[in-house]
């Protein structure tokens, strides 16, 4: 079947310090693979995505890689600001189950100055 | 932008009571999903639609039904409402399947039952 698992957090890191989110997954057929981001109080945002193996998606400074030998999206980002502070959602789409989506269960970042 | 609007950001009901959640999507997507979301849980499907009228179950629709009586507008109904149900809804919608396209989310409704 389809699932995510990302790490577990939470996470907190001085500001400009350097982000790695850790998602691997599983899946049955060619999914394609995203990262969400939700600030307190509201829901969740696309932050990016890839749809093919190699493909590396990027916002916002933001960037992760759609590696299909490890089976990983791993998000990263080179210097974080106190405003990344949220939680952060790895995430697959499989057109083979009807594009449902499956998540994992969420990241928290603090990022203190 | 896609803008998917649910009616209210914060419910307190009585235990028993019949709920209703609203979501309206303003893009002519097809798909339309609502989640429940937990802390340590992630996020749970509840129910989809991929189109009017049509609806199936996701991983957790034990309590809930739904209606989807136009393409635009995705209800979430507790029957008979319980303390466990206590959560955050998200409401979500996708431009249809077969196509990669992402979910779109609404700013959910957190939801009290006492």
């Amino acid at each position: 079947g389809n699932s995510v698992t990302q790490m577990e957090g939470p996470v907190t890191l001085s500001e400009e310090a350097f982000l790695t989110i850790n998602c691997t997954y599983t899946a049955t057929g060619y999914p394609s693979l995203f990262w969400y981001v939700q600030y307190p109080g509201e829901g969740l945002q696309l932050l990016l995505k890839a749809t093919k193996a190699d493909d590396k998606g990027s916002n916002k400074g933001f960037e992760a890689t759609y590696r299909k030998e490890t089976t990983s999206f791993h998000l990263e980002k080179g210097s974080v600001q106190v405003s990344d502070s949220a939680v952060y959602f790895c995430a697959l789409s499989d057109q083979g189950t009807g594009n449902q989506f499956y998540f994992g269960t969420g990241t928290s970042l603090t990022v203190i100055p | 932008d896609v803008k998917v609007t649910q009616s209210s950001r914060y419910l307190v009901k009585r235990t028993g009571e019949k709920v209703f959640l609203e979501c309206v999507q303003d893009m002519d997507h097809e798909n339309m999903f609502w989640y429940r979301q937990d802390p340590g849980l992630g996020l749970r499907l509840i129910y989809f639609s991929y189109d009017v009228k049509m609806k199936e179950k996701g991983d957790i629709p034990e309590g809930y039904s739904v209606s989807r009586e136009k393409k635009e507008r995705f209800s979430l109904i507790l029957e008979s409402a319980s303390t466990n149900q206590t959560s955050m809804y998200l409401c979500a919608s996708s431009l249809r399947t077969g196509v990669n396209s992402p979910l779109h989310f609404g700013n959910g409704t957190r939801l009290t039952v006492t």
